[in-house]
């Protein structure tokens, strides 16, 4: 069945700094990739996704690759602010339409 | 507003004890799913249900039960046969009509202690 594996386990980066989180899939039949913001003791909450037909989708301050050849896929935040400090999960959804997440991202954005 | 809503916020278990959680959605979604967060872990698949009366087993589904009787509505059991029950519990939500929007919806969350 599908693998997700997530790094880095924690981030931390200065306001206004870039944040990069890498995840990788094992199921070459996976084709939907969404991301996931968790603040504390509240539900994820879907901020991007993309679609194994496309290579790169943006969202303001967030964007996302996908690389099908190697597998993997990325999450960009470009000028970080403190409001996006949480926990963040990738995950990709496999043939049945279950997604399968990656362990996490706790990211801290320091002012 | 249209939603999901999971209740209680935080439920507290005696050992022995079943206990059941409950998940409303009005969203008018087909497909329901229940995971299970461990602190600092991801999120674990215990049982999930694509249409009303049918449901399959996640990764982790020993010690729960649900059932789906009604699109609505997808509650969860952790019975006493689930040994280490504590943890963050999360319903989600996913049409299937519209094949162009895979993105699931998640509850709140109850966090479930055992004493």
């Amino acid at each position: 069945g599908e693998n997700v594996e997530q790094h880095p386990s924690t981030l931390s980066v200065q306001e206004g700094d870039s944040a990069v989180i890498k995840c990788t899939y094992s199921d070459s039949a996976s084709n939907y990739f969404p991301w996931y913001k968790q603040e504390l003791g509240k539900g994820p909450q879907l901020i991007i996704d993309i679609r194994s037909n496309v290579g790169e989708k943006k969202d303001q301050r967030i964007a996302v690759t996908l690389n099908k050849t190697a597998k993997h896929f990325s999450l960009h935040i470009t000028e970080t602010q403190p409001e996006d400090s949480a926990v963040y999960f990738c995950a990709a959804m496999d043939s049945s339409y279950k997604l399968i997440f990656g362990s996490g991202t706790r990211l801290l954005v320091r002012p | 507003d249209g939603g999901i809503t999971q209740s209680p916020k935080y439920l507290f278990r005696k050992e022995g004890q079943n206990v059941t959680l409950s998940c409303e959605q009005n969203l008018n979604h087909d497909a329901m799913y229940w995971y299970r967060q461990d602190p600092g872990q991801g999120l674990r698949l215990i049982y999930y249900s694509q249409i009303v009366n049918d449901f399959q087993k996640g990764d982790i589904a020993e010690g729960y039960s649900v059932s789906r009787e009604k699109k609505e509505s997808f509650p969860l059991t952790v019975t006493s046969a689930q040994k280490n029950p504590t943890a963050f519990y999360l319903c989600a939500s996913r049409g299937t009509h519209n094949l162009a929007n895979y993105g699931y919806t998640f509850g709140s969350g109850t966090r479930l202690t055992v004493v």
